[in-house]
């Protein structure tokens, strides 16, 4: 079975600091995402990556930016955080595009206060 | 561009009753679907997907077959359990559109004793 994993199920932060999520993919898949999720706006890709260093912004990459150092692992980071940064962060990989399934971690959800 | 759109819940249903949960799509290419499931507290679990036009997805029950003159992929199950209570995504990934997915906003299904 795929398994993805994210570093922390639960995370408080301080408005202004530095965040880390951290996410890995033990299927060697090429892909990975990460979502945010909030009530009512469903599922908003943050940025995704299709190979070790490369990235694309996705739909709301304001106020974050990514690495990807080596293939199974994924991190995002919230350069100084924000009270609307508060969220469901989600972490997905899939073996390509097109017909292959995403497969999620079970989430970070972070407060900013 | 492309869209996924869902019946808004909440769906609220007895035991043993019928279900079916409305999707809709707009692509430009030969999208493939999807469905996934959010059980409270978790990340999203692929339910079941179709590739192209006319195939039926199934699991756990759960059906939908992809229809590509009505651009729908309706999720339906014969007789639903508590268990099923759950938040339902409905989604596309269009090769023509690189590795993202769009997902629906989601539809929250309770099942009641």
């Amino acid at each position: 079975d795929v398994k993805v994993t994210q570093s922390s199920r639960y995370l408080v932060k301080r408005t202004g600091e530095k965040v880390f999520l951290e996410c890995v993919q033990d299927m060697d898949h090429e892909n990975m995402f990460w979502y945010r999720q909030d009530p009512g706006l469903g599922l908003r890709l943050i940025y995704f990556s299709y190979d070790v260093k490369m990235k694309e912004k996705g739909d709301i990459p304001e106020g974050y930016s990514v690495s990807r150092e080596k293939k199974e692992r994924f991190s995002l980071i919230l350069e100084s955080a924000s009270t609307n940064q508060t969220s469901m962060y989600l972490c997905a990989s899939s073996a390509g595009g097109g017909t292959y399934e995403q497969y999620f971690g079970p989430g970070t959800r972070l407060t900013v206060t | 561009g492309n869209s996924v759109t869902q019946m808004e819940g909440p769906v609220t249903l007895s035991e043993e009753a019928f279900l079916t949960i409305n999707c809709t799509y707009t692509a430009t290419g030969y999208p493939s679907l999807f469905w996934y499931v959010q059980y409270p507290g978790e990340g999203l679990q692929l339910l079941l997907k179709a590739t192209k036009a006319d195939d039926k997805g199934s699991n756990k029950g759960f059906e939908a077959t992809y229809r590509k003159e009505t651009t729908s992929f309706h999720l339906e199950k014969g007789s639903v359990q508590v268990s099923d209570s759950a938040v339902y995504f409905c989604a596309l990934s269009d090769r023509g559109q690189g590795f993202s997915f769009i997902f629906g906003k989601g539809t929250r299904l309770l099942v009641k004793p």
